[in-house]
């Protein structure tokens, strides 16, 4: 069984609009969590990183938010535009692990 | 910094052929990697390299694969002979830092398709 789940594993949404991607985990002892995101033939690109103390963290319009108790993720996306569409893949790393846990990603379409 | 160079972008191949990567990582990272992206799996660690030894290449799927990291600023991977289901996007990647705390800096990959 994967240790990075995603979901929806994709969604079309109306260029304006918001929406948020979800991220389980049962990484553990949890390090911190990353969302990248993936444009299409390209390779992906780092948002944000969550670590354990952390509960919100923004980056312009993406914000991403973190519960470690329930080892749950999201990443918010504020008043989409054409360009946000794209694969986001969460990415969680355990301590004393070198070995990164891949979700498949969201894959997100904007529509104008 | 131009970013992590690979090469070539494409590679169309015949079954039993042999394939080499490329990459250039980003100067002063002390970390490389090797992805291998499909629809199914999603992103699989192959092999990582620090300090251009080879730390751990667990996720190599079988001898046909191999990959070598002779300089800091180059590393090959290769597949020796190709199959169909290597068809996948190979990425390279860079790092300053440890895998589980560095941010991982991505090429563009490189798409095989093995005919």
């Amino acid at each position: 069984k994967n240790q990075v789940e995603q979901s929806p594993q994709s969604l079309i949404i109306l260029e304006g609009k918001n929406c948020t991607l979800q991220c389980n985990y049962t990484v553990s002892p949890f390090s911190n969590l990353r969302w990248y995101k993936q444009d299409t033939g390209r390779g992906p690109v780092s948002l944000t990183i969550m670590t354990f103390s952390e509960n919100t963290k923004s980056n312009g319009r993406y914000t991403a938010t973190l519960d470690a108790d329930t080892k749950q993720s999201s990443l918010h996306i504020t008043a989409s535009q054409l360009s946000d569409s794209a694969s986001y893949i969460c990415v969680v790393s355990a301590y004393g692990n070198n070995r990164l846990a891949f979700g498949k990603g969201n894959q997100v379409v904007v529509i104008p | 910094d131009a970013g992590v160079i690979q090469s070539p972008r494409h590679e169309v191949t015949e079954m039993g052929q042999e394939v080499t990567l490329r990459c250039k990582p980003i100067s002063g990272h002390d970390y490389l990697f090797w992805y291998r992206q499909t629809m199914m799996r999603g992103l699989e660690l192959l092999i990582y390299f620090n300090n251009n030894v080879p730390i751990d290449d667990s996720g190599m799927p079988e001898d046909r694969f191999s990959a070598k990291m002779p300089n800091a600023s180059f590393s090959t991977l290769k597949i020796q002979p190709s199959e169909p289901r290597d068809s996948a996007v190979y990425f390279c990647a860079s790092s300053l830092d440890r895998p589980n705390t560095g941010e991982l800096f991505f090429g563009e990959g490189s798409r095989l398709t093995v005919l």
